[in-house]
């Protein structure tokens, strides 16, 4: 493993069904974040995960979404009802956080999210 | 929280030209400011980070500054190339007290074409 992965990288949904990703984090990192891409914008940081924690949740995440890391390992991120707004690049990111040292966000290629 | 601006939000140059973008933020407690470079389909990719401590940082033809007082922060490439072209991206957050380097707010976007 030498990288975030994610999947699909692709999704094309209708409105109104759920949808489900994945990310699966580089091995060592502890942290895991999810971010939001739209078109022609910076990434917006959504949640954010230390092993198995969800320690924090931006008010862009509606309560549509949930993100899980069940064993502190891949993470979900699902939306459930989809709306057209929801269209977007599901970025993830992960990087290594100790008392002692702090690495760089090392981020996925994304899940491209289209609701038709 | 914080806010992050970055300008210009397109930048088009002749190849050997020097690009210089610029970003400021808001949060004074903000101490780690990295620069990602995105190619178009592809995940954002640090190129080069800095954090408050320091006020220059040099790595082969992209340097950065830092200026805490006005709190911003510019990506400077000389002697650019068409690979260069591609999309960067400032950022900003806090990292210490338990929250690390991931949990990033991003400008809006840089737009860099490199004409050969």
């Amino acid at each position: 493993d030498t990288g975030v992965s994610q999947n699909p990288r692709h999704k094309i949904t209708k409105r109104g069904q759920n949808v489900t990703f994945r990310c699966d984090p580089i091995s060592e990192h502890n942290r895991l974040y999810w971010y939001r891409q739209t078109l022609g914008q910076g990434p917006e940081f959504l949640t954010y995960f230390q092993n198995e924690a969800q320690l924090e949740k931006s008010r862009l995440l509606s309560d549509r979404f949930s993100a899980e890391r069940p064993k502190g390992s891949f993470s979900t991120l699902e939306i459930q009802r989809t709306e057209q707004g929801d269209s977007a690049m599901y970025l993830c990111a992960s990087s290594l956080g100790s008392p002692i040292m702090n690495t760089e966000a090392f981020f996925g290629q994304g899940t491209r999210l289209t609701v038709v | 929280g914080e806010n992050v601006e970055q300008h210009p939000s397109t930048l088009s140059v002749q190849e050997g030209d020097s690009a210089v973008i610029k970003c400021t933020y808001s949060d004074s407690a903000s101490n780690y400011f990295p620069w990602y470079k995105q190619e178009l389909g592809k995940r954002p990719q640090l190129i080069i980070d800095i954090r408050s401590n320091v006020g220059e940082k040099k790595d082969q033809r992209i340097a950065v500054t830092l200026n805490k007082t006005a709190k911003h922060f510019s990506l400077h490439i000389t002697e650019t190339q068409p690979e260069d072209s591609a999309v960067y991206f400032c950022a900003a957050t806090r990292g210490a007290g338990g929250t690390s380097y991931g949990k990033l707010t991003f400008g809006q976007g840089t737009i860099l074409t490199v004409h050969p």
